[in-house]
């Protein structure tokens, strides 16, 4: 089955600082990568997504690349914040036809003041 | 502002007993998941429908745990019995798949069961 795995597991910024998590995979029948984001005791939510046929994608401070080469996509977290502190995880669509997500075992971000 | 709702939001109940989580997807989705979140295991897919019809369901324990979608409004995942081992977060969401292509999950607030 599908491979995912997150680095680092758990990450610790000032604030201001930038933030970089990477996610592989290993289905090359992947094509398309979301980052969900979870606070805690709250629920997974959406924070950005890119599909294989776009390198790069940014949405105010975050961004996401991808090198569908090397089977790896990342998150990219700049001027951060406190409220950015949460758990993230990468979840890149299985194959098979079933449009399933696999998730990675995610990464603690804390972000201190 | 549309969302997945589930019902119980906790749950405490004794070895045993029988376990039945339900959730309502967002009107119009034609996927829905149900996910098992633990501290060691992380977020792990137990089953997934699409248009109501089961497609996946070989990340649950078949002996004990159950899911269906009796509406389009409505699914379930029971466990009978329950154990210990059970003790986690699960989580509904829904979305919408076209044809290939894949879109956001929204997940549901989740239900926290323990088992004792």
């Amino acid at each position: 089955g599908e491979n995912v795995e997150q680095h680092p597991s758990t990450l610790s910024v000032q604030e201001g600082d930038s933030a970089v998590i990477k996610c592989t995979y290993s289905d090359s029948a992947s094509n398309y990568f979301p980052w969900y984001k979870q606070e805690l005791g709250k629920r997974p939510q959406l924070i950005i997504d890119i599909r294989s046929n776009v390198g790069e994608k940014k949405d105010q401070r975050i961004a996401v690349t991808l090198n569908k080469t090397a089977k790896h996509f990342s998150l990219h977290i700049t001027e951060t914040q406190p409220e950015d502190s949460a758990v993230y995880f990468c979840a890149p669509k299985g194959s098979g036809g079933y449009n399933k997500l696999i998730f990675g075992a995610g990464t603690r971000l804390a972000v201190h003041p | 502002d549309a969302r997945v709702t589930q019902t119980p939001r906790h749950k405490v109940t004794e070895m045993g007993q029988e376990v039945t989580m339900r959730c309502q997807p967002i009107l119009g989705h034609n996927t829905v998941f149900w996910y098992r979140q633990t501290m060691m295991q992380g977020l792990e897919l137990l089953a997934y429908f699409r248009n109501r019809a089961p497609l996946d369901d070989s990340g649950m324990p078949k002996d004990r745990f159950s899911a269906e979608m009796p509406d389009a409004t409505l699914a379930t995942l029971k466990i009978q019995p329950s154990e210990p081992r059970d003790s986690a977060v699960y989580f509904c969401a829904s979305g919408l798949v076209l044809g290939e292509v894949s879109h956001e999950q929204y997940f549901g607030p989740g239900t926290r069961l323990t088992v004792t």
